[in-house]
């Protein structure tokens, strides 16, 4: 079973919108950090925002937010005032448990931003 | 210094060769990654190094062997490849294994003949 879900292969956001970007995730571990990357084309994983499972606030920075609603395992980006910049690769990814270490990712969504 | 070194940027080698990918850190970071990114999928995690130990191996074949010579250096040698293992190779670093961000370099292309 798939333990992070994105169900937005491409989105088309005109400049200036916010946009949400979806992600759902499957754990049955208390402890997990739900994380956000920007893939642009030249391929860098660019780190977003962290959400922990015990966090009682949503994360944000800066244009980005998480909204975290944890009883749907929803975790979803929403990013403000979107930019030309924003288009690219997004993955949503979890981290199970504390100390292990791995990140497993979702497929991604392909964002474009029109001007 | 916030920045994951990677080189080569991109790297085309023959099924016989032997050849190495270079990750380098200056942050203090205690835990290294690698992962491997097929075109149009999401990276995949290969090994993680942690305290310059091997701590997870996710099945990967003898033919990627990694090596981590100290706490800012890691590499992944690469030797009798097939034309599948063509893809974007990524290094990370953390912290420590249980710290949340990891951070990427920008990744070595690399090309099997």
């Amino acid at each position: 079973a798939q333990k992070i879900t994105q169900t937005q292969p491409g989105m088309f956001v005109q400049e200036k919108e916010a946009v949400t970007l979806d992600c759902t995730y499957d754990t049955s571990d208390p402890s997990y950090g739900l994380f956000w990357y920007k893939q642009p084309s030249s391929g860098e994983m660019i780190f977003l925002i962290y959400q922990g499972s015990y966090d009682q606030q949503n994360a944000t920075e800066g244009r980005y937010s998480l909204n975290f609603q944890k009883a749907r395992k929803s975790a979803n980006l929403v990013i403000s005032a979107s930019q030309l910049g924003d288009s690219a690769m997004y993955f949503c990814a979890m981290r199970e448990g504390t100390y292990r270490g791995k990140i497993i990712f979702g497929k991604g969504t392909r964002l474009h931003i029109l001007p | 210094d916030t920045e994951v070194t990677q080189t080569p940027k991109h790297l085309v080698m023959g099924m016989t060769n032997k050849k190495s990918l270079k990750c380098e850190q200056h942050m203090g970071h205690r835990a290294m990654y690698w992962y491997k990114q097929k075109a149009k999928k999401p990276p995949e995690l290969m090994f993680v190094y942690s305290y310059e130990k091997l701590s997870i191996n996710e099945s990967v074949p003898s033919r990627f062997s990694p090596e981590c010579p100290n706490s800012s250096l890691l590499n992944l040698h690469l030797h009798a490849l097939q034309p599948e293992d063509s893809a974007l190779y990524l290094c990370a670093s953390s912290q420590d294994r249980t710290y949340n961000e990891q951070f990427f370099g920008p990744g070595t292309r690399l090309t099997v003949l």
